[in-house]
């Protein structure tokens, strides 16, 4: 079964980091890009960026909301890929969702990890 | 950027029925658009891609249709498991990036 599992969330201060994690299995990873959504609470889904495979150089893209403090990085020997928000703020409240993304878009999505930013 | 706006926000259907979903794009964006459906504490679905073409496992009475800026998923004779919130989605090539519908939740009369 074609799975994907995030992990990292949880209760973060303003100006904190965090660094969210995203294990796939069912699949070869390393032949897809992946890539990170998220959902803020009452609000609609938000792209944060995306990374390449690494035959295709491994670069990364980013929404404008986040460029600058999101770091997306991929480990295919551990069929992990991570997000890293730095300076975060308390609009980046959300569940953060990694996906797998298709030719078309995200065709496989976890179930979500949630992150809190709050004082 | 590519806006996708659905409506309506909300459907109040009952079982049985039929169900019509609209996404628009804000230029066109040919025949890639893909629908999925969530439900509550549960990562979403999809439900179709290339606009008209149905993921694997998804029953027949799910479809999508359109192209260039006007998208439609209609889910035939609804069944209990399918009120839920849909939405729709576009990857653009150039430049990258990935967009989606605000959503549209099916529930019940």
């Amino acid at each position: 079964e074609v799975q994907l599992v995030e992990s990292g969330g949880g209760l973060v201060k303003p100006g904190e980091s965090l660094r969210l994690s995203c294990t796939g299995s069912g699949f070869s990873f390393g032949d897809y890009e992946m890539s990170w959504v998220r959902q803020a609470p009452g609000k609609g889904l938000e792209w944060v960026g995306f990374i390449r495979t690494k035959a295709s150089g491994g670069t990364t893209e980013y929404s404008a909301s986040v460029k600058g403090r999101t770091s997306i990085s991929r480990d295919d020997s551990k069929n992990t890929a991570y997000l890293q928000v730095n300076n975060l703020k308390i609009e980046d409240t959300a569940l953060y969702y990694c996906t797998r993304l298709g030719w078309f878009g995200a065709e496989i999505w976890g179930q979500g990890t949630l992150v809190t930013v709050s004082s | 950027e590519i806006v996708l706006t659905q409506s309506p926000a909300t459907l109040s259907l009952s079982p049985g029925e039929r169900a019509t979903v609209s996404c628009r794009a804000s230029q066109s964006v040919t025949s890639y658009v893909a629908w999925f459906q969530q439900k509550p504490g549960q990562a979403p679905r999809l439900l179709i891609y290339d606009g008209s073409k149905r993921a694997t496992g998804i029953p027949a009475r799910f479809s999508g249709s359109g192209s260039g800026t006007d998208f439609t998923l209609t889910i035939d004779s609804l069944e209990p498991e399918d009120f839920a919130l849909y939405f729709c989605h576009h990857r653009n090539n150039w430049p990258p990036e990935l967009t989606f519908g605000g959503g549209t939740k099916i529930d019940i009369k």
